[in-house]
């Protein structure tokens, strides 16, 4: 079956720091890549999405690329602030439709110091 | 403004008691979900429904109920049959169509007394 793999956390970087999150899936077929993100007591935000292989995803100075021949969705940011901290997700919704929803990974949790 | 309403954010249980959480959603989708979330194991696929009196079973059903007698409305029923029912709940919905991305309510929080 599908499965997304993320790096564990927790994560702790100072602000202003380069962030990666690491995301890799097995699926069958085309799936389309989601990254969503948590803030404590909270539902979750979708942050970006990438729908083929070489799309971009990006929205608030977040970035991620659809790599097929890694299987790959990384989480990037090139300088991050106290207010990135939460829970990151990163998503995949299989080809076939996606009826039964998504499948996560198990979060990645970062923490920006000041 | 549209979006998914879940109530109450906060809810306790008592031992071998029924509780009912509600999910309403007024961006007119037509599937709608149910997850469970633990600390460290992401979420859980609890029931799904793609339209109006259908619903389907997702990975962890058992212990849980569901009916979906209005577009809007997709209400979830912890059972006293779910013996680890203290979680974060999460329900979703989704417009039709491929590649569409869900959109989350604020959560339930239930534990038991």
């Amino acid at each position: 079956g599908d499965s997304v793999t993320q790096m564990e956390g927790p994560v702790t970087l100072s602000e202003e720091a380069f962030l990666t999150i690491n995301c890799t899936y097995t699926a069958t077929g085309y799936p389309s890549l989601f990254w969503y993100v948590q803030y404590p007591g909270e539902g979750l935000q979708l942050l970006l999405k990438a729908t083929k292989a070489d799309d971009k995803g990006s929205n608030k100075g977040f970035e991620a690329t659809y790599r097929k021949e890694t299987t790959s969705f990384h989480l990037e940011k090139g300088s991050v602030q106290v207010s990135d901290s939460a829970v990151y997700f990163c998503a995949l919704l299989n080809s076939g439709g996606g009826a039964d929803g998504l499948t996560f990974g198990k979060g990645t949790h970062l923490i920006i110091q000041p | 403004d549209g979006g998914i309403t879940q109530s109450p954010k906060y809810l306790f249980r008592k031992e071998g008691q029924n509780v009912t959480l509600s999910c309403e959603q007024n961006l007119n989708h037509d599937a709608m979900y149910w997850y469970r979330q633990d600390p460290g194991q992401g979420l859980r696929l609890i029931y799904y429904s793609q339209i109006v009196n259908d619903f389907q079973k997702g990975d962890i059903a058992e212990g849980y109920s569901v009916s979906r007698e209005k577009k809007e409305s997709f209400p979830l029923t912890v059972t006293s049959a779910q013996k680890n029912p203290t979680a974060f709940y999460l329900c979703a919905s989704t417009p039709f169509g491929f590649n569409q991305p869900q959109h989350f309510g604020d959560g339930t929080r239930l534990s038991i007394l």
